[in-house]
Parts: structure tokens; C-alpha cells; sequence
């Protein structure tokens, strides 16, 4: 069982719609990172979390520690928005990130 | 600022050949991760560096694989004897102290053919 799971798996949207993304993990974290990555391209860290919500212009992060579930939502989805989501967290002990396996998102015009 | 540097973005190596992979962090991070991103998979950790010390390395294959991060320079991801199935992404990642501020790289993307 992976230590972090995510879904969907994969997604498609028609441009405007509202989206949201779920993240559950099964380790203690010292934080949660929301991760972008276009095709073929590097990896854009969204959002760093311990707690609560974030939002940065369409997009929101929130986590809930005692239920070990983040979602990422994007309000107002637009076709740049297509990319794969990652979910990855860094343990409260060890170095290491653990990620979900991503969610590739489609936003059609 | 520019950000994490990784070079080459691409690497195309024979068989058997060597590849070596380099990773310039963000200015004042003296911590650097190294990541693999086989084809359809998702990432997983390779190994955790500070400078001129290997802190983790439990996710580096066991032969062939090796890293470095001196005192001076980029840290090196160096990979002997490449196989096909050493064909993926690598991305370096690196922090300060205290992890805020995390930042990925490019990515270098290996074949090896």
C-alpha cells in the first residue's frame, strides 16, 4: 500500500468548471506539498501545508491532520490548467517525500 | 534567483556507458534530494545529500548508482554501466535548513538506448 494515495487517477473538465483533487495519506507529516508538472516539463511546487487552507489566485489547498486528507481545488479551470497534480509529504521523521501517483488533469475549451 | 539548475535537460547514453547528471541548488540551500520519475510511475526518492555528506541514501539502487554533493560545485547523480531501465526522469530538489522553501528542478531526462 503506497503511502500516499490520490484520485482521481485521471480527470477531464470542461474550461470553467470546478475542480477538486484528494490526497489521503497514512504516515505523520511534517507537511503536505501540492506539485504541478506539464508534459514533459519540470515539477512547480503549488503549496506547502501543516495546517489549514492556502489559496493562491484560482487555486486552494486544505488539510485536515486528524483525518490525514488534503484536497486541491481550482476554481474557474482553463485548458493551461492541464497538467499532472502530485501530492507528496515529508515525514515527520527521515528525509524523504513520499507522492501519490498523481492526477492528470484535462481541461477542455 | 535562478531557481534549482539541473543539466543536462537531456541525456541519451549507449548501453554501458556512464551517465552523470548535475545539480546546482538554489542559492543559500545546502540540502539536495535526488528523485527518479520512471515511465508511468511516480516519483520516489533516490537519495538526500548536505554538503560533502550522503544523509539518506535508502532509495538508491544498490550497484551502479552513486552521489555526490562537494563542498564546491553541483551535486552529481552518476549512474555506471547504464541499462535500459535506467531510462527516466531524474529531478533534484533542493532546501535551507528547516525545509521551507522547497524547490524542484527541470529535470534531466535520461535514455539510454
Amino acid at each position: 500500500k503506497n503511502e500516499v494515495e490520490q484520485s482521481p487517477q485521471n480527470l477531464t473538465a470542461q474550461e470553467g468548471e470546478f475542480i477538486t483533487i484528494n490526497c489521503s495519506y497514512s504516515v505523520g507529516i511534517s507537511a503536505l506539498h501540492w506539485l504541478q508538472q506539464h508534459p514533459g516539463g519540470g515539477i512547480v511546487s503549488l503549496f506547502m501545508l501543516s495546517s489549514g487552507k492556502k489559496k493562491h489566485g484560482r487555486l486552494i489547498a486544505t488539510i485536515n491532520i486528524q483525518e490525514k486528507h488534503s484536497s486541491l481545488h481550482i476554481t474557474a479551470s482553463h485548458p493551461r490548467d492541464s497538467a499532472v497534480y502530485i501530492c507528496a509529504v515529508s515525514q515527520n521523521t527521515g528525509n524523504q517525500f513520499y507522492f501519490g501517483t498523481g492526477t492528470s488533469l484535462t481541461v477542455i475549451p | 534567483n535562478a531557481g534549482v539548475m539541473q543539466n543536462p535537460r537531456h541525456l541519451v547514453r549507449r548501453r554501458g556507458q556512464e551517465a552523470r547528471l548535475r545539480c546546482s541548488p538554489m542559492k543559500g540551500h545546502s540540502h539536495v534530494y535526488w528523485y527518479r520519475q520512471l515511465p508511468e510511475e511516480g516519483l520516489k526518492f533516490m537519495v538526500y545529500l548536505q554538503k560533502e555528506n550522503i544523509i539518506d541514501e535508502s532509495g538508491m539502487p544498490k550497484e551502479r548508482f552513486s552521489a555526490e554533493f562537494p563542498k564546491e560545485g553541483p551535486s552529481i547523480l552518476r549512474i555506471q554501466q547504464v541499462v535500459r531501465g535506467d531510462s527516466a526522469a531524474y529531478f533534484c530538489a533542493s532546501s535551507p535548513l528547516g525545509g521551507a522553501g522547497y524547490t524542484f528542478g527541470s529535470g534531466t531526462r535520461l535514455t539510454v538506448v
